[in-house]
């Protein structure tokens, strides 16, 4: 079965400030990608997904990610933050019907 | 409005008891799943079921349970022989069919068992 690391625990931030945070999983075969937030008291929702084509994926609210299949990794980004991205960020990767998650990484804005 | 119902949202119960946790989808998915989440562990994938009366342990099945023996619904029990029961149980479904489709996921169920 896939496994999925997330290198970043709990990032912190002021408004305006880049962000990008890692996401590389380990498994050979053909994957599909996702990014999930959830937001206090919320339950998860899709943030992005890669399954094929263009590496470079958007999302809502501004996010965006790449894939980098050399590198197994799926990394998030944003070019500027805002303290209602306060959330925790969950990369998660599906192949067949199996779905792992990563640790997630909590995200704080400070405003 | 389609999607997915956990009840109850805050569950109880006494060690050496077991518990089911419901979960009912509306969404006409094939696919449904179990996870567990515990702060700074992410979600950890408990059981999965692709179609009716079939199911796949995931990371960590040791103590529980499935069944699915309706498209819509795929209750998890959590038995007596689980060592650490009191966690956010999530679940989610999706379309087996397509495997780029995402998850979705109910408000999910938080056991504490004393």
């Amino acid at each position: 079965a896939q496994s999925v690391s997330q290198h970043n625990h709990h990032v912190i931030l002021s408004e305006a400030a880049s962000l990008e945070l890692g996401c590389n999983y380990s498994y050979g075969g053909t994957v599909n990608l996702f990014w999930y937030v959830q937001y206090p008291g919320q339950h998860l929702q899709l943030l992005l997904k890669y399954f094929s084509g263009d590496p470079l994926v958007k999302g809502i609210k501004g996010f965006e990610a790449e894939f980098i299949k050399s590198k197994f990794s799926f990394n998030l980004r944003k070019p500027s933050v805002q303290w209602s991205d306060t959330a925790e960020y969950f990369c998660a990767v599906r192949s067949n019907n199996d779905m792992r998650f990563g640790a997630g990484t909590r995200l704080t804005v400070k405003p | 409005d389609g999607g997915i119902t956990q009840s109850p949202k805050y569950l109880f119960r006494k060690e050496g008891q077991n518990v089911t946790l419901s979960c009912e989808q509306n969404l006409n998915h094939d696919a449904m799943y179990w996870y567990r989440q515990d702060p700074g562990q992410g979600l950890r994938l408990i059981y999965y079921s692709q179609i009716v009366n079939d199911f796949q342990k995931g990371d960590i099945a040791e103590g529980y349970s499935v069944s699915r023996e309706k498209k819509e619904s795929f209750p998890l029990t959590v038995t007596s022989a689980q060592k650490n029961p009191t966690a956010f149980y999530l679940c989610a479904s999706s379309m087996a069919s397509s495997y780029n489709s995402p998850l979705h996921f109910g408000n999910g169920t938080r056991l504490t068992v004393t």
